[in-house]
């Protein structure tokens, strides 16, 4: 079965710090997506990226977030200076191009910062 | 405002018993609702996908049903297993002009099976 990954498993960095979270999407999807669960909280929508742009993004994803698919299989999910409150499960996502298909999701990450 | 609201928020089954975990939405319009499963830590899972023509959905002893006109669904566990323990999450697939295909989470049940 195709799968989502993402690296690290778990991270842990100071605050201020910036830090990059990997994913490999499913290789003929294109829409991809992040989201994030902060403990014991429902799961929240960061941002969608499609055709090498953002989509959508909410009012989560500031200044400090950025993504990027550098080689056409990687996506990233970059915070370029950490808060005590970025410490979550981030999740990347990947679905083709029809909207009633199979959305699949990674692992996660766990970021906590320190 | 898009909205998912599940209830209940947890709740405790004994092996082997049955259970129904309710979602309701006021996301309009949507392409699809669906049902996840998370283990602690872990990645969602997919369980059902219903587009708003479809009625039910079963996958082995899960079934999820929908009625779009309430903008109520329903998630039903049969013969609960120890590993159904999880948060089962419905969501829904928005289809506005602003929110494409972005997915709007429930807050999720959790459920715990006890032997």
């Amino acid at each position: 079965e195709p799968e989502v990954t993402q690296t690290p498993s778990h991270q842990v960095t100071q605050m201020g710090q910036e830090v990059i979270l990997r994913c490999v999407p499913i290789s003929n999807h294109l829409y991809f997506y992040w989201y994030r669960q902060i403990l014991g909280q429902k799961v929240e929508f960061l941002v969608s990226f499609y055709n090498n742009e953002i989509s959508e993004k909410s009012e989560i994803f500031d200044d400090q977030f950025s993504v990027e698919r550098p080689d056409g299989s990687n996506f990233t999910l970059k915070i370029r200076s950490t808060k005590l409150e970025d410490s979550a499960m981030y999740f990347c996502a990947s679905r083709n191009r029809v909207l009633d298909t199979e959305a699949f999701f990674g692992q996660g990450t766990r970021l906590t910062v320190v | 405002k898009n909205q998912v609201e599940q209830s209940p928020q947890s709740l405790i089954i004994l092996e082997g018993k049955n259970c129904t975990l309710q979602c309701n939405y006021t996301v309009s319009p949507f392409s699809n609702l669906r049902w996840y499963k998370q283990d602690t830590g872990r990645g969602p899972v997919s369980l059902t996908i219903m587009t708003f023509s479809e009625n039910t959905k079963s996958n082995g002893r899960y079934t999820a049903t929908l009625d779009a006109d309430t903008k109520q669904s329903s998630l039903h566990i049969t013969a609960s297993q120890l590993s159904d323990s999880a948060s089962y999450i419905c969501v829904v697939t928005l289809m506005t002009t602003d929110s494409w295909g972005k997915f709007q989470f429930g807050a999720g049940t959790q459920v715990v099976v006890t032997p």
